[in-house]
């Protein structure tokens, strides 16, 4: 099993550019995530999906969009990217519960200048 | 005050050594706890979970303690390969409000 994949892994945009990222899981899971990891400010949730065609925002939506049209696959989708987009980006994937393990992909680094 | 709080460190130890992380939340109602690990440039594993009986995994005891809303972490005889940021995990009600800390950072030294 791969686990949880993600493309690209490195990108670099100008501002105003858009782009998707693309998560896949292959381990059935019904919940999946995505993060943003800042220096000294920790993972915080921009979307997450409960199941196939189901989405909802977290903590940092704006400025992003996603959608789950496939179990297997969550998209995050930046229409217009912004200097204060410049992150690296992790999807997770979990089953349902309240002490479920979340599994990580290896992230993708974005740069917007 | 952010919601789930670490020292950032870094802390520097010698192998052998024992170290302990603490971590506070804000938030009563929170449910489920973890302590997850990150080495550099790589993304988040889980290394254990916090239960109230708190548990113990080898050489690494997690302990929560609900009334003073602090989660701990301790590593005896450190390896170098524990060198890693170790990040705090707090969960809510609901499951999907998971709050992570900005994590501590370990460096073992030979």
């Amino acid at each position: 099993n791969a686990g949880v994949t993600q493309t690209p892994k490195f990108r670099v945009l100008k501002t105003g550019q858009s782009m998707t990222l693309l998560c896949a899981q292959d381990m059935n899971h019904e919940y999946m995530y995505w993060y943003r990891q800042d220096p000294g400010m920790g993972l915080r949730l921009i979307h997450y999906s409960v199941g196939e065609g189901t989405t909802a925002k977290g903590e940092v939506p704006d400025g992003y969009n996603v959608s789950r049209l496939k179990k297997q696959n969550f998209l995050l989708g930046l229409e217009s990217a912004a200097p204060s987009q410049t992150s690296v980006y992790f999807c997770a994937s979990s089953t349902p519960g309240g002490w479920e393990t979340q599994y990580f992909g290896p992230g993708t680094r974005l740069l917007v200048l | 005050r952010k919601e789930v709080e670490q020292d950032p460190g870094p802390f520097n130890v010698p192998e052998g050594a024992t170290v302990a992380f603490n971590c506070t939340y804000s938030n009563s109602a929170s449910q489920s706890f973890f302590w997850y690990r990150q080495d550099c440039r790589k993304e988040p594993k889980l290394l254990m979970s916090v239960y109230s009986s708190g548990n113990e995994d080898g050489r690494f005891t997690a302990q929560l303690n609900r009334a003073s809303q602090y989660i701990s972490l301790l590593i005896r005889d450190s390896k170098l390969s524990d060198s890693a940021t170790y990040l705090c995990v707090v969960k809510g009600t609901g499951g999907f409000k998971t709050i992570f800390g900005a994590g501590t950072r370990l460096f073992v030294k030979a």
